[in-house]
């Protein structure tokens, strides 16, 4: 079974350009996250989707980026215009939603570098 | 504030012998742990998970204890291997209300682990 699919695995670009991110979930998988993590930093949440409908997106700073999960599968994540400091690792995660456990399976992630 | 802290950066441990890995939480609220282990340029990767309502699971090598009156838990790995390499990664979740921010994954900072032969 394919794991979850991240593209580009790398992406320099210049401030106040704009980027975007593209993830695959894990077939079946109905819950889908983006996060950001900074270097010696764990992952942090900055979006989290059931389905196609964004869940909790209270870590998203909303001026300069967005998210979109078209028909519950697929994401983009896009950061437009990038500033210096959005220099990280953005992973994406899929889950499927159990009351029992939460076990996300992540990508590879796109190390993005902005100059 | 960190929720979930990882106080040591690195630990270095000879083939062999035991590693063990901590990691300290501060929201009382949290019901369910994970250690995630993560090679460079690669994604973490899920290791073992144990509940609050549990104090040990084991799982091979690894085993993860829970002391939750100290808000502790610590990863177990005997007999460590150079291939057990890696970053490790504490997380937490409240699971009880799912919905919101509750049910989002809180990750520590990360303890690198090298095994030398």
């Amino acid at each position: 079974e394919a794991g979850v699919v991240q593209s580009p695995r790398y992406k320099i670009i210049e401030k106040k350009q704009p980027v975007a991110f593209w993830c695959n979930p894990i077939s079946g998988h109905n819950t889908l996250y983006w996060y950001r993590q900074n270097l010696g930093q764990g992952p942090e949440l900055l979006i989290r989707y059931e389905n196609e409908e964004a869940v909790d997106d209270s870590q998203l700073p909303k001026d300069r980026f967005s998210a979109e999960r078209l028909k519950g599968v697929d994401s983009t994540l896009k950061i437009q215009p990038a500033e210096l400091g959005d220099s990280a690792v953005y992973l994406c995660a899929s889950s499927l939603r159990q009351l029992a456990k939460n076990i996300q399976y992540f990508g590879a992630g796109t190390r993005l570098s902005v100059l | 504030d960190q929720q979930v802290k990882q106080n040591s950066p690195s630990l270095s441990v000879q083939e062999g012998r035991i590693s063990i890995l901590n990691c300290d939480y501060t929201n009382s609220m949290f019901d369910y742990f994970l250690w995630y282990k993560k090679y460079p340029a690669e994604g973490p990767t899920f290791l073992i998970s144990i509940s609050s309502i549990k104090d040990k699971n084991e799982d091979g090598r690894f085993t993860v204890f829970l002391n939750k009156s100290a808000k502790h838990l610590s990863l177990h790995i005997v007999p460590s291997q150079p291939g057990d390499s890696a970053v490790y990664f504490c997380a937490a979740l409240r699971q009880m209300n799912y919905g919101g921010s509750q049910g989002n994954l809180i990750f520590g900072k990360g303890t690198k682990l090298s095994v030398k032969p």
